[in-house]
């Protein structure tokens, strides 16, 4: 397996733009989440699917943000409008087994002007 | 913020030195984990210690935890340049993992 895919790497974006952000997890993993990595903040856990049921969005910083996850092989995260305190580093994770091993994707770095 | 404590921030030591990072948390857990992020990547796990054990090994990597004092290290032994990377604590408690703000190891060759 190629393991966690997102895409793309680096998005720079005008505010006000959306940006929708995808990610394929590694097939067979019921867990899907998407966290957020600021110099400030660190790494913070935005939202987690199991099963392609969102469980907790409870880290999603406001309405702006969605997730979704259509199949077990396909998980998007949108924001609209963008604003530039969004910039940060997106990554994706999935596992087998909950809050055990996860495995990271190479991360999303955006950039919001 | 929902960041756990670890410290220190950053160490620095010669190659072939032990180097120690510590992670402090506030909460009950389920396991703690430690991970590993090169400069500019994505997160990579490294050990995964239960609640209810006191001491893990996995190869160069040695990991404690004492739930009494809600504290974990990570030993890592003749250590290498190639370990240079900041090193994460990721603690779960109930349904939710809340990462630490990370040590920055710089092995120097």
């Amino acid at each position: 397996d190629a393991g966690v895919i997102q895409s793309p790497r680096h998005e720079v974006t005008e505010m006000g733009q959306e940006v929708t952000l995808r990610c394929k997890p590694i097939s067979g993993h019921d867990y899907l989440f998407w966290y957020r990595q600021t110099m400030m903040r660190g790494l913070e856990l935005l939202i987690y699917f199991n099963n392609n049921v969102p469980i907790d969005d409870s880290g999603m910083p406001e309405d702006r943000f969605s997730a979704k996850m259509p199949n077990a092989s396909f998980s998007t995260l949108k924001i609209q409008p963008s604003e530039p305190r969004d910039s940060a580093v997106y990554f994706c994770a999935s596992s087998l087994e909950g809050f055990t091993e996860a495995f990271f994707g190479q991360g999303t770095r955006l950039t919001v002007v | 913020s929902q960041q756990g404590e670890e410290d220190p921030q950053a160490l620095s030591i010669q190659e072939g030195e032990n180097a120690t990072m510590n992670c402090s948390y506030k909460t009950s857990i389920n396991n703690l984990q430690w991970y590993r992020q090169n400069s500019g990547r994505g997160l990579v796990h490294l050990i995964l210690i239960r609640s209810n054990e006191r001491e893990k090994h996995s190869g160069r990597l040695r990991v404690t935890l004492d739930t009494s004092k809600k504290s974990s290290s990570l030993l890592i032994t003749a250590s290498r340049a190639a370990d240079t990377a900041s090193y994460f604590c990721a603690y779960t408690g109930g349904f939710k993992t809340i990462f630490g703000a990370g040590t920055r190891l710089f092995v120097k060759a």
